[in-house]
């Protein structure tokens, strides 16, 4: 199995901050990762696809980068609505794995 | 926009056979793939399986054992068998659209179902 590894598990930010979550996969996935934002109660929703790709409907403030076994998602200007947890997925091999998620709160 | 709802007993007792459907809407479930996928509070989101429309499938490999995915096209819907329950298998279980790019990952999810596996 490919792990993949989120840090930080919790951060705490103010509206306005910009924001950087981590993933690291165990192995090189190529820009096979994917970004998802969950709320309480609700379902994952695809944020950022390939590494990079905003889904469409998502806001311009969120971007990804990274290739290969590291990967960072940025939120250039937090927002009020953005206080969730947030999800990384790896889809290299058909069997895809979830990063433990980072809980952003708000400080 | 495609729209999916899990649905499915809520209450399973150990060692028995946990069954739920996805009905999908606002689209066809044909030439495309669908997921399962659960969330627990001590295994975070864990892939189950994924089945295209033809019904060919591919399961997690902690769970094929125990595993079963089926689609029925007529009634645009999906379906997932999981046997031999433990309390374990308690979680919120959410089927999916999957797209591919590279591999697949879920673009589209339903509101997920709770399943508790007690006696």
């Amino acid at each position: 199995d490919i792990q993949m590894t989120q840090s930080p598990s919790t951060l705490s930010a103010s509206v306005g901050d910009r924001v950087t979550i981590t993933c690291r996969a165990s192995q090189s996935i190529s820009l096979w990762l994917a970004w998802y934002q969950q709320k309480p109660g609700k379902a994952p929703k695809l944020l950022i696809y390939d590494a990079s790709s905003l889904q469409s409907g998502v806001p311009s403030r969120f971007s990804g980068s990274g290739s290969g076994t590291e990967f960072t998602l940025t939120i250039s200007s937090l927002q009020p609505d953005d206080f969730a947890t947030y999800y990384c997925q790896q889809y290299n091999s058909y069997f895809g794995t979830f990063g433990q998620g980072t809980k952003v709160e708000i400080k | 926009q495609v729209q999916l709802q899990e649905s499915g007993p809520g209450l399973v007792k150990p060692s028995e056979t946990l069954s739920l459907t996805c009905t999908v809407s606002g689209g066809s479930i044909s030439t495309k793939y669908w997921s399962w996928i659960r969330q627990s509070a001590g295994k975070g989101l864990e892939w189950i399986g994924r089945i295209y429309s033809t019904g060919n499938a591919n399961y997690n490999p902690s769970l094929k054992s125990r595993v079963t995915m089926s689609v029925d096209t007529s009634k645009n819907q999906f379906s997932l068998k999981l046997s031999s329950v433990t309390a374990a298998d308690t979680a919120i279980y959410y089927c999916a659209r999957d797209v591919e790019s590279g591999g697949w990952f879920p673009d589209a999810w339903g509101q997920g179902a709770l399943v508790t596996v007690s006696s």
